[in-house]
């Protein structure tokens, strides 16, 4: 399985400011994904990190408000701008293994808690 | 639309009472029902993959089963430690990589 780590762990913001979050992978994949969970509920993914390429966002989910990056295949990051409360949620990052040869199978980082004061 | 259901919201069970927890999906072209255990502040840990109907795996003391509509998780003589969230998921046959989710199911066993 591929181990993917995030930084940072957890974060206390302040209103209109922005926060970059970083997703490293031990291996290289062919898919990363970028995932939301807000507090109780369960997780809805923002957007597909494409290396290369502009990122692929869900229904009401834009490039202007969570910006990707994915220089490589083993490197992804997300920012959060212009956060309000609402913006308030664990971030998660995810990646699809079929490029270590097992399909279909996505591993999840630990997350990342964004609080918005 | 794709969509996942997962029942109970929560179940609590006294160790060793086993148990099932449902998965209920709808999806064009199913290309995988994924199982998760998620434990409190930490990233959803992956347990099994199912593909098509009437597969099952086993892990342990958990066996996940699957049929057309629906998925099972049974727990067998569950312990406190597997006290978690459990996720199912489901992908579709676009082989975009995205996971609809359920609302998960949340579990405690208590000693």
């Amino acid at each position: 399985s591929a181990v993917i780590s995030q930084k940072p762990s957890r974060d206390i913001c302040q209103r209109g400011t922005s926060l970059t979050i970083q997703c490293q992978v031990d291996s290289q994949v062919t898919m990363m994904f970028w995932y939301r969970q807000q507090p109780g509920q369960s997780l809805t993914l923002i957007a597909t990190a494409n290396q290369g390429s502009e990122a692929t966002y869900e229904s009401g989910f834009v490039i202007d408000k969570f910006p990707i990056s994915r220089p490589n295949l083993t490197f992804s990051t997300l920012t959060v701008s212009n956060m309000s409360p609402e913006d308030s949620s664990i971030y998660l990052c995810s990646v699809d293994s079929r490029l270590a040869g097992v399909t279909d199978t996505q591993y999840f980082g630990p997350g990342t808690r964004l609080t918005v004061l | 639309e794709d969509q996942v259901t997962q029942s109970p919201e929560a179940l609590r069970l006294q160790e060793g009472e086993s148990s099932s927890l449902n998965c209920s999906y709808t999806v064009s072209g199913l290309r995988g029902l994924f199982w998760y255990r998620q434990d409190p502040g930490k990233g959803p840990e992956f347990l099994f993959t199912l593909y098509s109907a009437g597969e099952e795996k086993e892990k342990e003391r958990l066996k996940a089963t699957l049929t057309k509509k629906e998925s099972f998780l049974h727990i067998t003589a569950p312990k406190p430690e597997d006290s978690a969230t459990y996720l199912c998921a489901v992908q579709g046959s676009s082989n975009t990589g995205k996971l609809i989710f359920g609302q998960g199911t949340t579990l405690q066993v208590k000693p």
